[in-house]
């Protein structure tokens, strides 16, 4: 299994700053993932991040907006840029240990004023 | 990556069994059947996984028929605690692919 926490666990900005979120998994993981969820909403991916490479993005997210480092094996981070109250929502980082489940942290509750 | 559907929401009573169906008409052969769980302010957690009939562990069964075009997600004797929302998902073996999350099904079990 793998045990995941993140940082912060909620957060109030203003509009226009910065915030980073922290994930931090307790082995070793090739891949790890960040999603949002929306108020009411199912999990949307935002991008897939592997260590020694370049995160992925899905439709509709960009690195300027949303610049993910995976700087090694056991930790990510997600920088929500400009922010805007659209941007509120929970972030969960995830990853896959074993060969049949994925394994999510807490999420970052994040709330723009 | 197959689309599903599922229910938006059901309710139960402590003690029933409940029945959860997804549809997931495109999957592929190579598409396993997951179904991850959801309480409120907190990550989603693993249920169970399955690719063709019957699959059981300690918390739930899944049954998958022959065409796998569906699966059924079967909660025994449901109480208060499970009160969560219900995700299935589709996805390449062993989970190696990410996962696209649908809408989820929001389940109410009352006293």
């Amino acid at each position: 299994s793998a045990v995941i926490s993140q940082k912060p666990s909620r957060d109030i900005c203003q509009r226009g700053t910065s915030l980073t979120i922290q994930c931090q998994v307790d082995s070793q993981v090739t891949m790890m993932f960040w999603y949002r969820q929306q108020p009411g909403q199912s999990l949307t991916l935002i991008a897939t991040a592997n260590q020694g490479s370049e995160a992925t993005y899905e439709s509709g997210f960009v690195i300027d907006k949303f610049p993910i480092s995976r700087p090694n094996l056991t930790f990510s981070t997600l920088t929500v840029s400009n922010m805007s109250p659209e941007d509120s929502s929970i972030y969960l980082c995830s990853t896959i240990v074993l060969t049949n489940e994925q394994f999510f942290g807490p999420g970052t509750r994040l709330t723009v004023l | 990556l197959a689309k599903t559907t599922q229910p938006i929401s059901m309710d139960s009573y402590e003690g029933q069994e409940v029945n959860i169906t997804c549809s997931h008409n495109n999957i592929a052969t190579n598409d396993y059947i997951t179904w991850y769980q959801q309480f409120p302010s907190q990550g989603p957690r693993f249920i169970i996984q399955g690719y063709k009939t019957k699959v059981t562990n300690e918390v739930a069964s899944l049954f998958i028929p022959a065409d796998r075009k569906s699966s059924t997600l079967s909660l025994p004797r449901v109480s208060l605690s499970d009160t969560a929302v219900y995700y299935c998902l589709v996805g390449g073996p062993y989970n190696t692919d990410k996962l696209i999350f649908g809408t989820g099904t929001r389940l109410q079990v009352f006293p």
